[in-house]
C-alpha cells in the first residue's frame, strides 16, 4: 500500500522561504512524477509542479521563479522550497502520485494527507 | 494555458437523485481529464481519468463521459458518503490546471 507522509512546516513570515517534504512509503519510487499541488482558501486546486526520480522538473510558469524541487532517491522522498512566501501562498499543500497511462494523458492516484501554510507577520 | 470551468459552482440533491457535473475546457484537449472528489480536512480521490475510466476501487454509480471539449461528472445514484466537493483537472498539457470545483450538497 502508498502512502504518502508530509509535515506541517509551521508558521512562517513574509519573504521566508517554505519548505515542504514528502516521503514515499510503500510502492515504487520509479516510473513516477511526483507533483505538488496547493489549495489557498476558498480557491481551486493549483499544480506547483513534479519531478521524478532521476530529478527531471516542470514548474508552473506562475510559480517557477521561485519554486525548487529536488528529490532524495535513498529516502525515497521528494522536497519542495518556495521563496519569498506573501500571504497569497497560505493553504494546504499536498504531494501527489503521478501516474502516465501512455495514451489519456496522466492522474494523480495517491496524495500526501497535506500539509498547512500559515503566512503572517 | 488550458482554463478549465466547471458548472455549476454549487448543487443541491437528494439521496438517490442522479446528478451530473460538467466541466468544460478552453481548448481541445481529448480525453486528457480527470476528476476527483474531495471532502473538508482531506485530500483529493481519484475517481475518473481519461475522462470515462473508473478507477479501481471506485463505485460503478460514478461515470465519466465527453464531448468534444465539454466532460461530464454522473453519479448515478447519491449515497451520503458523496456529498462533497468535486474538481476536474486535465492532463492534456502543463501547468495541469482544475476546475473551480463543485460542492455538492444534501438538500
Amino acid at each position: 500500500q502508498v502512502h504518502l507522509q508530509q509535515w506541517d512546516p509551521g508558521l512562517l513570515k513574509p519573504s521566508e522561504t517554505l519548505s515542504l517534504t514528502c516521503a514515499v512509503n510503500g510502492g515504487s519510487f520509479s516510473s513516477y512524477y511526483w507533483s505538488w499541488i496547493r489549495q489557498p482558501p476558498g480557491k481551486r486546486l493549483e499544480w506547483i509542479g513534479e519531478i521524478n526520480e532521476g530529478g527531471s522538473t516542470n514548474y508552473n510558469p506562475s510559480l517557477k521563479s521561485r519554486v525548487t524541487m529536488s528529490v532524495d532517491r535513498s529516502k525515497k522522498q521528494v522536497s519542495l522550497r518556495l521563496s519569498s512566501v506573501t500571504a497569497a501562498d497560505a493553504g494546504v499543500y499536498y504531494c501527489a502520485r503521478g501516474v502516465n497511462t501512455g495514451y489519456v494523458g496522466s492522474f494523480f492516484d495517491y496524495w500526501g494527507q497535506g500539509a498547512l501554510v500559515a503566512v503572517s507577520s | 494555458d488550458i482554463q478549465m470551468t466547471q458548472s455549476p459552482s454549487s448543487l443541491s440533491a437528494s439521496v438517490g437523485d442522479r446528478v451530473t457535473i460538467t466541466c468544460r475546457a478552453s481548448q481541445n484537449m481529448n480525453s486528457y481529464l480527470n476528476w476527483y472528489q474531495k471532502k473538508a480536512g482531506k485530500a483529493p480521490k481519484l475517481l475518473i481519468y481519461g475522462a470515462s475510466s473508473l478507477q479501481s476501487g471506485v463505485p460503478s454509480r460514478f461515470s465519466g463521459s465527453r464531448s468534444g471539449t465539454d466532460f461530464t461528472l454522473t453519479i448515478s445514484s447519491l449515497q451520503p458518503e458523496d456529498f462533497a466537493t468535486y474538481y476536474c483537472q486535465q492532463s492534456y498539457s502543463a501547468p495541469h490546471s482544475f476546475g473551480q470545483g463543485t460542492k455538492l450538497e444534501i438538500k
